[in-house]
């Protein structure tokens, strides 16, 4: 009963290569993000959809589309795959609404780009 | 926009000691503040949080957190730490309107050592 859950956990790959993560989440909540964790652990926010929804969406190169099919997933296609695309992906969701605006985080995808 | 710093990059501490850990964020609106702590190999998990009231929260496994909203400051105390503290510590923010997404500081990495 995993409230955040990403798929796969861990991904090896060439450059060049497509490659897609999947997240989940069976909390109910109505926005959900992606976040990138460099190697220096740094977080930064990537894309945020709200009701399937792209309300965010930073300075990512236009090789990342993130997809939401329904309000419980979010899945994250990335194109010919570089080598500085190395990372942890989290997956995070919350529901909207000032007070109640907490953010849960999924296990973590570790990309390996070779 | 808005920013967080977190002053100590790396701190290592005994046993028993005491714990105080810096995040300052920069931004001109109301904001909710958070503490989130990931342990090696795992995801964040939400330690404390600050949306409005009592400036001094108290949150799990001991930690608390004081908001001094003129010091723009939301610093993590704990008053004895063990070596199942050691992991990264994350501060973030975000707007109470509007951009939900977290912006975070680049994480202190606590070591206990027993």
């Amino acid at each position: 009963d995993t409230a955040v859950s990403q798929t796969p956990k861990y991904l090896v790959t060439q450059m060049g290569n497509d490659k897609s993560i999947k997240c989940e989440q069976n909390l109910g909540h109505d926005t959900m993000y992606w976040y990138k964790q460099d190697s220096k652990k740094f977080l930064k926010i990537m894309f945020s959809y709200n009701n399937k929804e792209l309300i965010i969406n930073e300075t990512v190169p236009n090789r990342f589309s993130p997809k939401s099919p329904d309000k419980a997933h979010l899945n994250l296609h990335i194109n010919s795959l570089e080598l500085g695309d190395s990372a942890v992906y989290f997956c995070a969701s919350s529901q909207s609404g000032i007070r109640t605006d907490t953010q849960y985080f999924g296990p973590g995808t570790r990309l390996t780009v070779l | 926009a808005q920013s967080v710093s977190q002053h100590n990059h790396h701190v290592i501490l005994s046993e028993a000691a005491s714990l105080e850990l810096g995040c300052n964020y920069s931004y001109g609106g109301t904001v909710n503040l958070f503490w989130y702590v990931q342990y090696p190999g795992q995801h964040l998990q939400l330690l404390l949080k600050y949306f409005s009231g009592d400036p001094l929260v108290k949150g799990i496994k001991g930690f608390e957190a004081e908001f001094i909203k003129s010091k723009f400051s939301f610093n993590l105390r704990k008053p004895s730490v063990q070596w199942s503290d050691t992991a990264e510590y994350f501060c973030a923010v975000n707007a109470n309107t509007g951009r939900r997404a977290l912006t975070f500081g680049s994480g202190t990495r606590l070591q206990v050592q027993p």
